[in-house]
């Protein structure tokens, strides 16, 4: 069954940087678009970042763009996200989610890594 | 940018009645691209309905999904314990992806 698990959150300080990995297994995982959904305490969820199969197509909120980058390493079956000059308001677990084959919805989400960005 | 509104932000309902949630979106959606999530404390997302009405694998039949254009549902026809948590509806368009703010489905 597909297996999605987030690693890599800390406690940073603003301004500081982190990378966090999703481990994927129990599909073909170079085929399948990835993406990051994250969740602030208490808070909905607000969408990050997208890269397809390949690592060709990629796309970031408003809110990232420019500071965050997402990559993939699919001879690993892993997902990254480098976070750069983090804010207070990254704080948030953060999910690496698969998009359904040929679909758009996300069909399997791992359990999240917690970002804390605090001085 | 599409903006997903819910309502209600909270429901209060008991086990056993029927649960109505609304999603409204500030300008047309794919039907194919509108799908709907319930979030329990702790947990992460899962999967209810994709493509407006379509339930995944495994999600009872007493939920189920209808709508159109700017308009969309999730019913629950019968609540059961379980069923207590916050529900989101989710779109795409426009190379990326908008959560509405949830609807938090309580006990009363």
């Amino acid at each position: 069954q597909v297996q999605l698990v987030e690693s890599g959150g800390d406690l940073v300080k603003p301004g500081g940087s982190l990378r966090l990995s999703c481990a994927a297994s129990g599909f073909t995982f170079s085929d399948s678009y990835m993406t990051w959904i994250r969740q602030a305490p208490g808070k909905g969820l607000e969408w990050v970042s997208y890269i397809s199969g390949s690592g060709n197509t990629i796309s970031y909120a408003d809110s990232v763009k420019g500071r965050f980058t997402i990559s993939r390493d699919n001879a690993k079956n892993s997902l990254y996200l480098q976070m750069n000059s983090l804010r207070a308001e990254d704080m948030a677990v953060y999910y690496c989610a698969r998009r359904a084959p040929s679909q758009r919805h996300l069909d399997s989400w791992g359990q999240g890594t917690l970002v804390t960005v605090s001085s | 940018e599409i903006v997903l509104t819910q309502s209600p932000g909270t429901l209060s309902l008991s086990p056993g009645e029927r649960a109505t949630l609304s999603c409204r979106a500030s300008q047309s959606v794919t039907s194919s691209y509108l799908a709907w999530y319930q979030q329990k404390p702790g947990q992460a997302p899962r999967l209810l309905i994709s493509g407006a009405s379509s339930r995944a694998t495994g999600i009872p039949d007493r939920f189920s999904g209808s709508g159109s254009g700017t308009d969309f549902t999730l019913t629950i026809s019968r609540l059961e314990p379980e069923d207590f948590a916050v529900y989101y509806c989710q779109q795409y368009g426009s190379s990326s992806y908008t959560f509405g703010q949830g609807t938090k489905l309580e006990i009363k």
